[in-house]
């Protein structure tokens, strides 16, 4: 149980474009999902927590209006990345929980690149 | 003061034997403590969470927790070459909620056979 799944896996994308991102819970109904970044050799960082119905919290530093977020039922929230950049160029990967008690089930994760 | 620190490694260990992988953490409230591993260009995989002070043990593999000291460790028996990648602590972020994870910078771990 505790699927989560991530589409596309990988996406190349010329500089100026838009990307999106879908993260689905297919077993689970998840009320709140993350969408973390990760550069190479680096940990995980946040950059937003979706939740169901209702606008994303970003963390410091992340531009809300670059990283659109959209939670539009409980078992989707997608990312998009607008005006993609190269230093945009990273893996995303987003998770979600299924209670307020239960761990994080981590998606298998964006790598985007952007020329 | 980093939140969660780890150390990078590599950690190499020859197979069979233990492997032991630490971490400590600044936030005295943080409540939840997890262990992903991750493979290289892929997404991390929890292996295993501690709420309590103690150990924890599911197969192989043991988490200790020592919330006095802030630290938390992992602990993998019999290790195996399958189980070379990083290991990545977290932790819940305190008063900022349940899960809402911190992650540490992992450490890597090389089994070789």
């Amino acid at each position: 149980g505790a699927v989560v799944s991530q589409h596309p896996s990988w996406v190349i994308c010329k500089s100026g474009t838009s990307v999106k991102i879908e993260c689905r819970s297919l077993d689970f109904q998840a009320t709140t999902m993350f969408w973390y970044r990760q550069f190479p050799k680096q940990s995980l960082m946040l950059m937003a927590t979706s939740n169901e119905g209702s606008k994303a919290t970003y963390e410091q530093g992340v531009e809300k209006d670059k990283f659109l977020i959209n939670h539009a039922s409980l078992t989707l929230s997608t990312l998009t990345v607008t005006s993609a950049h190269p230093e945009d160029s990273s893996f995303y990967i987003c998770s979600a929980v299924q209670g307020t008690d239960s761990p994080l089930h981590f998606g298998n994760g964006t790598r985007l690149t952007v020329t | 003061q980093k939140e969660v620190e780890q150390n990078s490694g590599p950690l190499s260990v020859p197979e069979g034997a233990i492997a032991s992988l630490n971490c400590t953490y600044s936030d005295r409230g943080s409540q939840s403590f997890f262990w992903y591993r991750q493979y290289s260009g892929k997404s991390p995989e929890l292996i295993m969470f501690i709420y309590s002070n103690g150990d924890k043990e599911d197969g192989r593999f043991t988490a200790q927790l020592n919330k006095a000291s802030q630290y938390v460790s992992l602990l993998i028996r019999d290790s195996q070459p399958s189980d070379s990648a990083t290991y990545l602590c977290a932790v819940n972020g305190g008063n900022t909620g349940f899960q809402k994870l911190v992650f540490g910078t992992g450490t890597r771990l090389l089994v070789s056979p």
